[in-house]
């Protein structure tokens, strides 16, 4: 079975700072990770995607099998940051590439 | 062009009635997604289409849910007998094919009330 955790619902920073958002994964397979965003008011859209190793918006998040994480980072949080981050994960050569979600972490910038 | 849209965009119902839920995907967009988001099970995945045939019903919550495809467009996910534990939004995503390789486009979602 194929599992996401994110153990930090919420997360509060202040403008400027470091952030992590932690995720973790447990899949007996090749996975393909993602990191979704949710803004207030938007659709669900993805942010980044692992395969592809490449920044947006200055996160970014790479993929650490040792152990079994993907978090995402940024050096300096912005306040138009703040959303709700989903870590999701795909089985790899599975058909139907369904996503598998953590639970979600809130992120607040404060200025 | 025009993302995934989905109607209706909030539904009340009362506990026992049908519900109907549609989505139309990004034209020309082969796969198609239904996933739920409720406060106790967080998003889940439901069912997904590839055309208009469902290769993968797993993940729907019992045989009083069930989705339709037609015309390889339009899907319908239909809960019958609703349940208060029904009550989530409903999310739609649609993508160009069926492998991780190709990004799947999330609806704005339905809201369900069951009362």
């Amino acid at each position: 079975a194929q599992r996401v955790t994110q153990p930090e619902k919420l997360l509060s920073v202040f403008k400027g700072a470091p952030v992590e958002l932690k995720c973790n994964y447990s899949y007996s397979g090749s996975p393909e990770l993602f990191w979704y965003v949710q803004y207030s008011r938007q659709r669900l859209q993805l942010l980044l995607r692992h395969i592809s190793r490449e920044s947006i918006k200055g996160f970014t998040a790479d993929l650490n099998k040792g152990e079994t994480s993907f978090h995402l980072k940024k050096p300096f949080a912005q306040e138009e940051d703040s959303a709700m981050y989903y870590c999701a994960l795909s089985g790899r050569g599975n058909a139907g590439n369904m996503l598998t979600f953590g639970g979600g972490t809130r992120l607040m910038v404060k200025p | 062009g025009a993302g995934v849209s989905q109607s209706p965009s909030n539904k009340v119902t009362e506990k026992g009635k049908d519900v109907e839920l549609r989505c139309d995907p990004i034209s020309g967009h082969t796969a198609l997604y239904w996933y739920r988001q409720s406060l106790g099970q967080g998003l889940e995945f439901l069912i997904y289409f590839q055309g208009n045939s469902a290769p993968d019903k797993s993940g729907l919550p019992s045989d009083r849910f069930s989705a339709e495809r037609t015309g390889g467009s339009v899907s319908t996910l239909t809960i019958q007998r609703t349940q208060q534990e029904d009550s989530a939004v409903y999310l739609c995503a649609s993508s160009l094919d069926w492998t991780a390789d190709y990004e799947q486009y999330f609806g704005p979602g339905t809201r369900l009330t069951v009362t």
